[in-house]
């Protein structure tokens, strides 16, 4: 069965520190896994996904198949990236999305 | 271009009473998905339409709730009657025929039962 684990409901971090969010999925075949933000009083958006293997916002996200991981990341975190994070998988081409709980991330000045 | 919209953004009703929500997608988008978020927990899919035919409703708890695309544009959630666990926000997405297609999602219906 699928399933996104999301380890961290909340994560709290200052302006300029590292910052990773933690993602680990199950998933028999080759999944496809997003990350999707949710900005406060904002809808839910599309972040980045693992195919496309590009830098958004300053964030990547590799997916670690041996480790079933895609872990968000972003070197020199912004007061502006304070939002709810989800981690996505796809295991079909009928584009039903699997999601984790969420992690929501906050970062002080 | 317009986002999906979604109609009430706010409801409260009693249990076993019924409520409908109202959805928009964006224009030329022929898959549309309505999901459940109950507080505290991610989006979870109640059921899927590729134009007006459905393409997945396994979680979609059949005796409570359905749901219909007419014409292959707009679509409508009801659940009936509803219960205490329903309390959710419910989230329209849309996305373009294709399955690798991003979703783009509405604002929600966050629906309080008492």
């Amino acid at each position: 069965a699928q399933r996104v684990t999301q380890p961290e409901k909340l994560l709290s971090v200052f302006k300029g520190a590292p910052v990773e969010l933690k993602c680990n999925y199950s998933y028999s075949g080759s999944p496809e896994l997003f990350w999707y933000v949710q900005y406060s009083r904002q809808r839910l958006q599309l972040l980045l996904r693992h195919i496309s293997r590009e830098s958004i916002k300053g964030f990547t996200a590799d997916l670690n198949k041996g480790e079933t991981s895609f872990h968000l990341k972003k070197p020199f975190a912004q007061e502006e990236d304070s939002a709810m994070y989800y981690c996505a998988l796809r295991g079909s081409t009928l584009g039903r999305l699997y999601f984790g709980r969420g992690t929501q991330l906050t970062v002080w000045p | 271009e317009a986002g999906v919209a979604q109609s009430p953004r706010y409801k409260i009703i009693e249990k076993r009473q019924s409520v409908a929500f109202w959805c928009n997608p964006i224009s030329g988008h022929a898959t549309l998905y309505w999901y459940q978020q109950i507080l505290g927990q991610g989006p979870k899919l109640l059921i899927q339409f590729q134009n007006n035919g459905v393409v997945d409703d396994s979680q979609l708890p059949k005796d409570r709730f359905s749901a219909e695309r007419l014409k292959g544009v707009d679509s409508t959630l009801k659940i009936q009657p509803a219960k205490l666990e329903d309390s959710a926000v419910y989230l329209c997405a849309s996305s373009l025929e294709q399955p690798y297609n991003e979703q783009f999602f509405g604002p929600g219906t966050r629906l309080t039962v008492l």
